[in-house]
């Protein structure tokens, strides 16, 4: 079955800095590509999506690109602060009921 | 966000006991979905359902029963609890079709086992 393994498990950065969490999936029919942030003891919210027809999306600081080819897909967080803080989780969906989700990051945003 | 409910929040229950976690939605999506939430392994699906009285099972199902005769309701329940459930369980639902695929999610359910 599908399966999307997610790097780093922990990421700490200081703030201004970028961050950049990268996820890899099986399944070559996945087509939509959600990014979820949980903020602690919080429920999981979108903050971006990608479909497999497009290799970038930009939203504000955040950014998401694709690489169907490679099967991996990555999110950018540029200029982070702490606010940032939270747990991401990367997924995706062939069109679909099911979305596999990545196992998290947790990101540190120092002030 | 309030559109889409669970109760309990908390729950503290013994092996085998039977317990349910309600979860409830107001925008009448057809899609519904419970996961469990547990260090390093993400969100795991347990249960979907496509429509009232349809119902599939997910990558987790295993000691787990939904029903959905309602459309806005989508109740989870553990028939004989045990220590390994011991989690937190989330609902989420999304519309039918659609440009996005998103899911929205319910504020949760931790549920400790004993």
């Amino acid at each position: 079955g599908e399966n999307v393994e997610q790097h780093p498990s922990t990421l700490s950065v200081q703030e201004g800095d970028s961050a950049v969490i990268k996820c890899t999936y099986s399944d070559s029919a996945s087509n939509y590509f959600p990014w979820y942030k949980q903020e602690l003891g919080k429920r999981p919210q979108l903050i971006i999506d990608i479909r497999s027809n497009v290799g970038e999306k930009k939203d504000q600081r955040i950014a998401v690109t694709l690489n169907k080819t490679a099967k991996h897909f990555s999110l950018h967080i540029t200029e982070t602060q702490p606010e940032d803080s939270a747990v991401y989780f990367c997924a995706a969906n062939t069109g679909g009921f099911k979305t596999i989700f990545g196992a998290g990051t947790r990101l540190f945003v120092k002030a | 966000d309030a559109g889409i409910t669970q109760s309990p929040r908390y729950k503290i229950t013994e092996t085998g006991r039977q317990v349910t976690l309600m979860c409830h939605q107001t925008w009448s999506h057809s899609y519904m979905f419970w996961y469990r939430q547990d260090l390093g392994h993400g969100l795991r699906l347990i249960y979907y359902s496509a429509a009232a009285d349809i119902t599939d099972k997910g990558e987790v199902p295993d000691g787990y029963v939904v029903s959905r005769s309602k459309t806005e309701n989508f109740p989870l329940t553990l028939e004989s609890a045990t220590r390994s459930q011991t989690s937190v369980y989330f609902c989420a639902s999304r519309e039918q079709g659609g440009v996005s695929y998103e899911q929205y999610f319910g504020p949760g359910t931790r549920l400790t086992v004993t």
